[in-house]
């Protein structure tokens, strides 16, 4: 299994852009790179997937080394509603396939 | 489009009470999970089914704990008995083949057991 290591948490504010990197030093060549948030009584909601250098969409980024050993999510601006617990997932090589979940990053905004 | 519909969103039994958790998936959507969420031990994959078959059923933690899906549009997960440790939020999530693992998640049952 291709696990993944984040931190276990992270501070920020309001406005500022916040980079939460995700290690996964044992990706396969054709796992693609999934970012999930999750909300206090809610189940996870897909971010961003990518595969290789950079993907943008109207809530995050994700950048990709060529080498596809980490990954970095970058939230621009967050507010309070930011605050959540970010999972980062990668398959496990085995083409279409189950989802591992690690611990997350909980990230809390503050005012 | 209604998402992934779980029910019921509370339960509150007895131990060694039968459990019923239901989940109706995303229509067109050919994989459906079942997850299990405590603090202790985080978002843990029960089983999962393509095309209404269970393809891989190796998180289910004992033989107390069984799933179906009878058809695209239904599944369960039944404990029996049940018993306090499984006290959890369980989430069912679906997705179609050629998402490559943007999957879609309901909001979950929370399961208390007493």
């Amino acid at each position: 299994l291709a696990k993944t290591t984040q931190p276990i948490s992270m501070d920020s504010y309001e406005g500022q852009e916040v980079n939460i990197t995700c290690s996964h030093n044992n990706i396969a060549t054709n796992d693609y790179i999934t970012w999930y948030q999750q909300f206090p009584s809610q189940g996870p909601r897909f971010i961003i997937q990518g595969y290789k250098t950079k993907v943008t969409n109207e809530v995050a980024s994700l950048f990709i080394p060529a080498d596809r050993k980490s990954s970095t999510l970058s939230l621009p601006r967050v507010s309070l509603s930011d605050t959540a617990v970010y999972y980062c997932l990668v398959g496990d090589g085995g083409g279409y396939n189950k989802l591992i979940f690690g611990a997350g990053t909980r990230l809390a905004v503050h005012p | 489009d209604a998402g992934v519909i779980q029910s019921p969103r509370h339960e509150v039994t007895e131990m060694g009470q039968e459990v019923t958790l239901r989940c109706k998936p995303i229509s067109g959507h050919d994989y459906l999970f079942w997850y299990r969420q405590t603090m202790m031990r985080g978002l843990e994959l029960l089983i999962y089914f393509n095309n209404n078959v269970p393809i891989d059923d190796s998180g289910m933690p004992e033989d107390r704990f069984s799933a179906k899906m009878p058809n695209a549009s239904f599944s369960t997960l039944k404990i029996q008995p049940s018993e306090p440790r499984d006290s959890a939020v369980y989430f069912c999530a679906s997705s179609p083949t050629d998402s490559y693992y943007g999957y879609t998640f309901g909001s979950g049952t929370r399961l208390t057991v007493v």
